[in-house]
């Protein structure tokens, strides 16, 4: 596709259930990030894949999220047994090879988490 | 950890320039400068970066100081539309890291 495509937009979800959030990037690109954003809230880094390293997860901020990145290209962000905390916009972004400095990152829509 | 600091919010009068500063003191030679903005609802957007050199393109232009411990977005014309939080980034060259937004500046562009 032309841009990052995010599925779902909306996902409206009971506590304790668990969610799958999509991400799909642009095509060849290797860098891929999710995010969230609370409401009024700034960017909170999750996590960051690039390549065929390893997953830079030093952002999930507790083991109930989880994301996998199948042959470099769709990713799905994982979150188990849902609080009310977790109600945000999820972004994911993705980019071409980084080194050299060419991160343009581009950001898809969005999925609007509500846990109720 | 974000390593910028940029002022929360600032006002503009429409059809006149917008100057963004952002702090950077601790960034490191292999380290650039990377500007996104975000308007209401959407997703962030790439306008510029740059290593040392000041840069210009069709969005705006950036102001590096020869000690590369501050910058400056420039918007020459504001427009409605422009009104946004705007982030200022510090990020390696080899992109081994992941972009970690800050606070931002909160931009509102005036009639």
């Amino acid at each position: 596709g032309a841009g990052v495509s995010q599925s779902p937009s909306n996902k409206v979800t009971e506590k304790g259930k668990d969610v799958e959030l999509r991400c799909d990037p642009i095509s060849g690109h290797t860098a891929l990030y999710w995010y969230r954003q609370s409401l009024g809230q700034g960017l909170e880094f999750l996590i960051y894949f690039q390549g065929n390293s390893a997953p830079d997860k030093s952002g999930l901020p507790s083991d109930r999220f989880s994301a996998e990145r199948t042959g470099g290209s769709v990713s799905t962000l994982t979150i188990q047994r849902t609080q009310q905390e977790d109600s945000a916009v999820y972004l994911c972004a993705s980019s071409l090879n980084p080194t050299g400095g060419r991160t343009e990152a581009f950001f898809g829509q969005g999925t609007r988490l509500t846990v109720v | 950890d974000a390593k910028t600091t940029q002022p929360p919010s600032m006002d503009c009068a429409e059809g006149r320039a917008a100057n963004l500063p952002c702090n950077h003191s601790t960034i490191s030679g292999n380290e650039y400068v990377y500007w996104y903005r975000q308007i209401h609802s959407q997703g962030p957007q790439y306008i510029i970066h740059g290593l040392k050199n000041n840069e210009t393109n069709e969005m705006a232009s950036l102001i590096i100081t020869e000690d590369r411990k501050s910058s400056t977005l420039i918007l020459p014309h504001a427009t409605l539309r422009d009104t946004a939080v705007y982030y200022c980034i510090v990020r390696v060259v080899s992109g081994n890291t992941p972009l970690v937004f800050g606070k931002g500046t909160r931009l509102s562009v005036i009639a």
